[in-house]
């Protein structure tokens, strides 16, 4: 069974940063891409950032650019998703989801959809 | 960005009846080469992540039941539940996949009525 449980939420000041982890399971890691995906509170879903299988390339939303950074390490079947310069409209909750197989590859990135998902890390920046 | 609307953004339908959703695209997710239309939908009951319904606009998801069906080409999709179930009580989103960012609808809210 396809398990990801997302970890590091929390409190944070505008400006201020912080990490989370999403740890997998249940199926073959390094095989998949893999994705973040957020929720503001009430609203609706925004896809972050994603990382092919082996890391060599990722992608991110442009409102997060230059803030974010998405990472993986295969050993121990971990995504990671570095926040900096966090803002109020950060303020979410942050899914981990396994990419499906089934997509479109080209140049502006790897466009796909999430065939499962974690339950999610909430993340609140405020003063 | 493809720009996803959905609508209503909210309906209310009896237990047994049939309950349509609707989605548009700002501009057409099919692709030629493969005649494949690069849309999703899920389902997202309260305080659970996403699940993901149907693919490829019409493709269900392994254990989905068939009273969830979508259609559509193009710009234009649907995502029809048959006859309504107390357990489908959620909000619907779709996604479109044909490229990047991804990017979602606002999401349809299906209560009973």
């Amino acid at each position: 069974e396809v398990q990801l449980v997302e970890s590091g939420g929390g409190l944070v000041q505008p400006g201020g940063s912080l990490r989370l982890s999403c740890a997998a399971s249940g199926f073959t890691f390094s095989s998949y891409w893999m994705s973040w995906v957020r929720q503001a509170p009430g609203k609706g879903l925004e896809w972050v950032a994603n990382i092919k299988e082996d890391g060599s390339e990722r992608y991110y939303v442009d409102s997060v650019k230059g803030r974010f950074a998405i990472s993986r390490d295969n050993a121990k079947n971990s995504l990671n998703l570095q926040m900096n310069s966090l803002r109020g409209e950060d303020t979410a909750v942050y899914y981990c989801a396994r990419d499906s197989t089934f997509g479109f590859y080209d140049n502006s990135g790897y466009s796909t959809f999430g065939d499962h998902w974690g339950q999610g890390a909430l993340v609140t920046v405020s003063s | 960005d493809i720009v996803m609307t959905q609508s209503p953004d909210s309906l209310a339908v009896s237990l047994g009846e049939r309950a349509t959703i609707n989605c548009k695209s700002s501009q057409s997710v099919y692709y030629i080469s493969n005649s494949k239309n690069y849309l999703a939908w899920y389902q997202q009951k309260p305080g659970q992540p996403p699940k993901l319904l149907i693919y490829w606009a019409s493709t269900r998801e392994s254990g989905v039941p068939d009273r969830f069906s979508g259609s559509g080409s193009g710009t234009d999709f649907t995502l029809t539940i048959s006859s309504l179930q107390a357990e489908d009580v959620a909000v619907y989103y779709c996604q479109q996949y044909y490229s990047t960012p991804r990017t979602f609808g606002q999401g349809t809210k299906v209560e009973i009525k």
